[in-house]
């Protein structure tokens, strides 16, 4: 069974720094591209970055660009988003997600979902 | 920047059919997912490819796609489909991953 388990959200101040986690089980975790997701309270489903299998391809949205780094680690199953100078507005529900592919190509969509890390930024 | 298209809300009756219709002018050159979510839980893929159902997923559920539109169809509409429904593609660049606006099913 898939699963995906993200920790290390919280309460922030604007301006600062939080480093999300999603630890990966179920399936061969290095066979496949993986991605970040937010949903802000009460609105849609954003996009936010996505990563290879190796890392050698990295996208992130105009939104976050910038101030965002996704990285994985293949030996321990572990996905990574990396956020500096946090603003009111990245305050979200972030999903981490699994691709069907190793690439990041068409068709480009997400088969499986953890169940969320909330961060909200704040004074 | 790059927009899906939903109906903000559908509702339709216990055994009938509902439709969402997601629009965006990148659709014709590029595969529609959906997704649905109930309150208090994660986005499920229930359609893939425009048409595909993963595996679990109730053949009351099908998708259809034409043109520049996309089409989720539930049919036999039961209580538990109520939750928020959401197209997703990507632009016209292939760089990003776009979800549509979302649509709130309710079953009357």
């Amino acid at each position: 069974e898939v699963k995906l388990a993200e920790s290390g959200g919280g309460w922030v101040r604007p301006g600062r720094s939080l480093r999300l986690s999603c630890a990966a089980s179920g399936f061969t975790f290095e066979d496949y591209a993986m991605h970040w997701v937010r949903q802000a309270p009460g609105k849609g489903l954003e996009w936010v970055s996505g990563i290879s299998w190796n890392s050698g391809d990295i996208a992130y949205a105009d939104s976050v660009k910038g101030r965002f780094t996704i990285s994985r680690e293949n030996a321990k199953n572990s996905l990574y988003l990396e956020m500096i100078s946090l603003r009111p507005e990245d305050t979200a529900l972030y999903y981490c997600a699994k691709d069907p592919q190793g690439t990041m190509v068409d068709p480009y969509f997400f088969d499986y979902w953890g169940q969320g890390a909330l961060v909200t930024v704040s004074a | 920047s790059y927009e899906l298209t939903q109906p903000p809300s559908v509702s339709v009756s216990p055994g009938q059919t509902a439709r969402i219709t997601c629009s965006g002018d990148a659709l014709a050159k590029h595969y529609t997912h959906w997704y649905q979510q109930k309150p208090g839980q994660a986005p499920l893929l229930i359609i893939f490819n425009d048409r595909e159902r993963p595996s679990g997923i109730p053949k009351r559920f099908s998708g259809s796609s034409s043109g520049t539109t996309v089409t989720l169809t539930i049919s036999g509409v039961q209580a538990e489909d109520e939750g928020d429904y959401y197209c997703q593609s990507t632009d016209s660049t292939a760089s990003h991953y776009v979800f549509g606006t979302g649509t709130k099913v309710t079953v009357l």
